[in-house]
């Protein structure tokens, strides 16, 4: 059964910075581009990041670039999410969420979220 | 603003057949799959259908996909109270390089 456990999420300062991790199992973990998409309170579903199995592949939304960083940790089954620079707008639901195949699709599982709180 | 386009709301009365519309360009929907998904209220989405017309076991056949071109559709048809939710479209843009979403839309049973 595939799981996607995050953590990390809190409240933080405008300027500050996050660490937001997620925990992967079930399924082979190298060979699936992770992702991870946000969700600010009320509003839709956007996506934010997203990593190759290899890792070698990142690709960011325009609103995050130069910002955030993805990285994953296949000894480990993990996929991370380095945000600075918070801003109020970044405040959301954050998911981890496993590609359907490969790298440049959707997503066929997602984790239960993690809130991040941007607010002085 | 959503890069894919669905309707805000959706109805229907419990029976009923209703259908979601996602409207896209070339470079997400006509040159990718598209996928669907279900969100509950205080919950993760769900995928309900994904290569534009497949889908996982578990999600009941009274949920189909298709797409034409740059647009995409998601049916449900007998439709019952559980399906009162927020249902997005999604795709691979080829020109954003990233994952496109559509504002979603939220299905009332009446």
């Amino acid at each position: 059964e595939v799981q996607l456990l995050e953590s990390g999420g809190g409240l933080v300062q405008p300027g500050g910075s996050l660490r937001l991790s997620c925990a992967a199992s079930g399924f082979t973990f190298s060979s699936y581009g992770m992702s991870w998409v946000r969700q600010a309170p009320g509003k839709g579903l956007e996506w934010v990041a997203a990593i190759s199995g290899s890792g070698g592949i990142t690709y960011y939304a325009d609103s995050v670039r130069g910002r955030f960083t993805i990285s994953r940790d296949n000894f480990n089954n993990m996929v991370h999410l380095q945000m600075s620079s918070l801003r109020a707008e970044d405040t959301a639901a954050y998911y981890c969420a496993k590609a359907e195949w490969e790298l440049r699709v959707p997503f066929d599982y997602w984790g239960q979220g993690t809130l991040v709180t941007v607010s002085s | 603003q959503s890069v894919l386009t669905q309707p805000p709301s959706a109805s229907g009365t419990p029976g009923q057949r209703v259908t979601i519309s996602c409207s896209g360009t070339t470079s997400n929907i006509e040159s990718n799959y598209v996928y669907w998904y279900q969100q509950l209220p205080g919950t993760a989405p769900k995928l309900l259908i994904y290569r534009s017309n497949q889908r996982p076991s578990g999600v009941p056949d009274r949920f189909s996909g298709s797409k034409s071109g740059t647009s995409a559709s998601l049916a449900i048809s007998g439709l019952r109270s559980e399906d009162e939710a927020d249902y997005y479209c999604a795709a691979w843009d080829d020109s954003l390089s990233g994952v496109v979403f559509g504002g979603g839309t939220k299905l009332t049973v009446l």
